[in-house]
């Protein structure tokens, strides 16, 4: 049962335009929530984080949204750029447990020139 | 400069087998993990360690083991007996009980024939 899904496996953006991938959890103690960024055959790095206290945070061109009644964040790259093509992973931890991240799917973002 | 390594990048073994891979971080974290990605999987934790000498399953330990007898290291064993073991694993590692953004190492492709 997955408690952490990303339901689109692909997202095609032209450069310049926004990126917006989402993401959905079931469990509501879940209330840190990170998102991650692969190239193929390297180990993933993150890229930005949120609070469930929060319902955005930025980082240049990097916005995560929380929805908590909904149970959904999104990521937002504007402008997006061609260097953005990578696999995206949503992951979120909660308070009280080990706060060991439960892992997304993953959404394979392809920019084109 | 720190960071954290594993090694071979790739590795082949015939079936029945056991291979150890190998995880090395400098960034003295006191968390390790061990990660499994297979094609639209996302990440699937097998084994996790929170101090020297003390480890525990994850969500896919069957099949696995690990060891933590220093903090810089955690190697992974793929015994024979599990069922699937070609994939990509990736080890990873943070600081202790907080939400700190874990750090990956660049992964190892094990194949088995």
């Amino acid at each position: 049962d997955q408690q952490v899904k990303q339901n689109s496996p692909s997202l095609s953006v032209q450069e310049g335009r926004i990126s917006i991938l989402n993401c959905d959890y079931t469990n509501s103690m879940f209330d840190y929530f990170l998102w991650y960024k692969k190239y193929p055959a390297e180990g993933p790095t993150f890229l930005i984080s949120i609070s469930s206290i929060k319902d955005k945070n930025e980082d240049g061109r990097f916005t995560v949204f929380l929805n908590k009644s909904a149970k959904h964040l999104s990521l937002h790259i504007v402008p997006s750029q061609p260097g953005d093509s990578a696999v995206y992973f949503c992951a979120a931890s909660e308070t009280g447990g080990s706060y060991i991240p439960t892992f997304g799917r993953g959404t394979s973002l392809i920019v084109h020139p | 400069d720190g960071g954290i390594t594993q090694s071979p990048k790739y590795l082949f073994r015939k079936e029945g087998q056991n291979v150890t891979l190998s995880c090395e971080q400098n960034l003295n974290h006191d968390a390790m993990y061990w990660y499994r990605q297979d094609p639209g999987q996302g990440l699937r934790l097998i084994y996790y360690s929170q101090i020297v000498n003390d480890f525990q399953k994850g969500d896919i330990a069957e099949g696995y083991s690990v060891s933590r007898e220093k903090k810089e290291s955690f190697p992974l064993t793929v015994t024979s007996a599990q069922k699937n073991p070609t994939a990509f694993y990736l080890c990873a590692s943070n600081l202790r009980g907080s939400y700190n953004e874990q750090f990956f190492g660049p992964g190892t492709r094990l194949t088995v024939l």
